[in-house]
């Protein structure tokens, strides 16, 4: 069965730093390349970055509002996707999946507030 | 950066209506596109895949069409497990974007 479980989010001051990982089972994980999207609350989806497979080169893309704030990254030995956000703002406040555009976890929830 | 035009924003109808949405693209791009579902406080599942083709385990009811910069998503004949919100997905060229979605309610 395969299963994408996020961890790492919660209640953060703006201008602080949170480390997202999304352990991934079930798949070939070093084959996928495995995207990012987020959620706002009452809001819709927004892809936030992607990262490709280390054999098509693990080039990394973001969305505009997240470049250089956003860091995607994998280590295939631990089967775990990522998503370091530095400079947090309070729009970044979102649920936060990961995903291989088929295959999605549950999301996790990240606030950003004072 | 493509932008996805999504219509519309809701919609209502009744169990057993056949019902369109439409994503369009701001450009070409060819049929890199999926169609979503989800329900609230759930992750969102894939439907339609590369336009037109049906995921797996998903009830043929759903289809999809189009290429280019307009796609549309056909439910033949709603049941009461499909009210929930839709999107549409462009994964031609980065950033990869949504369609605003289709909040879909029971009339």
């Amino acid at each position: 069965e395969v299963q994408l479980v996020e961890s790492g989010g919660g209640l953060v001051k703006p201008g602080g730093s949170l480390r997202l990982s999304c352990a991934a089972s079930g798949f070939t994980f070093s084959n996928a390349w495995m995207s990012w999207v987020r959620q706002a609350p009452g809001k819709g989806l927004e892809w936030v970055g992607r990262i490709e497979r280390k054999t098509d080169g693990g080039t990394t893309d973001y969305a505009a509002h997240v470049k250089g704030r956003f860091t995607i990254s994998r280590d295939d030995s631990k089967n775990t996707l990522y998503l370091q956000m530095n400079s947090l703002k309070t729009e970044d406040t979102a649920v936060y999946y990961c995903t291989t555009l088929y295959y999605w976890g549950q999301g996790t929830l990240v606030t950003v507030s004072s | 950066d493509i932008q996805m035009t999504q219509s519309p924003s809701s919609l209502s109808a009744s169990v057993g209506d056949r019902v369109t949405i439409t994503c369009r693209a701001s450009q070409g791009i060819r049929n890199d596109l999926g169609w979503y579902q989800q329900k609230p406080g759930k992750a969102p599942k894939r439907l339609i895949y590369a336009a037109s083709n049906l995921q797996s385990g998903v009830p043929s009811r759903f289809s999809g069409s189009g290429s280019g910069t307009e796609f549309t998503l056909t439910i033949s004949s709603l049941q009461p497990e499909d009210f929930a919100t839709y999107y549409c997905l462009q994964h031609n060229s980065y950033p990869y974007s949504f369609g605003q979605g289709t909040k879909l309610e029971i009339k």
